[in-house]
């Protein structure tokens, strides 16, 4: 079944303790993104990768890192967790310029 | 910010059509319009999408005015798994820009 996956989809950590949220897509997409989603503010682009290699910043890059080693895969990284990062993200991925699909979502609570 | 316009919130009876409108004046001649939904907190999934022809899949209608500057999503048949944030979009199309950009959305509630 064609998906994006997400890994965990709930978790709970302090502040300051590095986490990864993993994302997988198995489509052989070339595009691939991470939102947030936030009460009143909708879903915001935090980074997204357009191939292997090729990372860019998006609307709320601050506090997050990216990487894209392999063209299925594209974590998130939060080094240094903060309250404001508590949050629903999403990841994404499509062919360029085609549907873009979203991942279930992983719930992020910071303490 | 989003380029389109939507009603907060809508109702439905289960059974019904419910039709969902969107403004979205300054729409460009390539920009597609977009059509996703959101069941509670789950990942926004995608229902359909036209650039100027009306379009028909096994979800639902899109219904798109000549000028472009509006479009109506149409479920035919709404049933309660329907109850969802609908969320209308513009999107160049072409050079690799997949960035959605999200509004508010529609609120839309089925009920028996």
């Amino acid at each position: 079944e064609a998906q994006v996956t997400q890994n965990p989809r709930y978790l709970i950590t302090v502040t300051g303790k590095k986490l990864t949220v993993t994302c997988s897509q198995n489509m052989n997409h070339e595009y691939m993104s991470w939102y947030r989603q936030d009460p009143g503010l909708g879903l915001r682009q935090i980074y997204y990768s357009m191939n292997v290699e090729v990372t860019d910043k998006g609307d709320v890059p601050e506090g997050y890192k990216v990487s894209r080693k392999e063209k299925r895969n594209f974590p998130l990284i939060l080094e240094s967790p903060s309250p404001n990062q508590t949050s629903l993200y999403f990841c994404a991925s499509s062919s360029l310029a085609g549907v873009v699909f979203f991942g279930p979502g992983t719930r992020l609570t910071v303490l | 910010d989003a380029k389109t316009t939507q009603p907060p919130s809508m109702d439905c009876a289960e059974g019904r059509a419910a039709n969902l409108p969107c403004n979205h004046s300054t729409i460009s001649g390539n920009e597609y319009v977009y059509w996703y939904r959101q069941i509670h907190s789950q990942g926004p999934q995608y229902i359909i999408h036209g650039l100027k022809n009306n379009e028909t899949n096994e979800m639902a209608s899109l219904i798109i005015t000549e000028d472009r500057k509006s479009s109506t999503l149409i479920l035919p048949h709404a049933t309660l798994r329907d109850t969802a944030v609908y969320y209308c979009i513009v999107r160049v199309a072409g050079g690799g820009y997949n960035k959605l950009i999200f509004g508010a959305g529609t609120r839309l509630a089925v009920h028996p």
